[in-house]
């Protein structure tokens, strides 16, 4: 099973403020990673899917970056409704993984 | 307007079975694959099985022989049937769409989860 490591597990900003999280997958899985945010209660929703690509309706203030192994989500100038748990996920292979998740706590 | 509403989550005890439901609407089930996805209490995400759009299966090891997916054309529904269950599938579990052209599984629409609590 591919392991996706996610960091950091929680993060405290100040609305506006840049934020950074990062995954790094066991092995190489080219782009194939997507990235979701899942606020309090709700179901998860579609960020970044390819690594890069913004879904459609989604803030353009959310950017993916990475190939490979190392990959990045940056939410820039932190709003408050970004208040959230984000998670990454590969699509190389089955099983299908996610990272840990990282909960983005506003200050 | 795409859309996945679930049923029929609720409290078993271990070694029972219990059957999810996700009605979608907006798409057609013959070209899109569903999964199930799962989320135990304050953990993360974890991916359960897959649906494909011409029907087939594929498990993750700890369900594989005690879950089957299954669906009804005629009732735009898709089914977690879930058998000898055990404290450890405890959880939220949610139904999700496949990204229609991506090619790839990335998750663009969701159902609303089902809380499944095996507890004795």
């Amino acid at each position: 099973d591919i392991q996706m490591t996610q960091s950091p597990s929680s993060v405290s900003a100040s609305v506006g403020d840049r934020v950074t999280i990062t995954c790094r997958a066991s092995e190489a899985i080219n782009n194939w990673v997507a990235w979701y945010q899942q606020k309090p209660g709700k179901a998860p929703t579609l960020l970044i899917f390819g690594a890069t690509s913004l879904q459609d309706g989604v803030p353009s203030r959310f950017r993916g970056s990475g190939s490979g192994t190392d990959f990045t989500l940056t939410i820039n100038s932190l709003q408050p409704e970004d208040l959230a748990t984000y998670f990454c996920q590969e699509a190389k292979s089955f099983p299908l993984t996610f990272g840990g998740g990282t909960k983005v706590e506003i200050k | 307007q795409v859309s996945l509403v679930q049923s029929g989550g609720r409290v078993v005890q271990p070694g029972t079975s219990l059957r999810l439901s996700c009605v979608v609407s907006g798409f057609s089930l013959s070209n899109t694959a569903v999964h199930w996805v799962r989320q135990a209490p304050g953990r993360g995400l974890e991916w359960v099985a897959l649906l494909s759009s011409v029907g087939n299966n594929h498990y993750r090891d700890s369900v594989q022989g005690r879950f089957t997916v299954s669906r009804d054309l005629s009732r735009n529904t898709v089914s977690l049937q879930m058998n000898d269950l055990r404290h450890e599938d405890t959880g939220v579990y949610f139904c999700t769409r496949r990204r229609p052209v991506s090619g790839v599984d990335y998750f663009d629409s969701w159902g609303q989860g089902s809380l499944v609590t095996v507890s004795s």
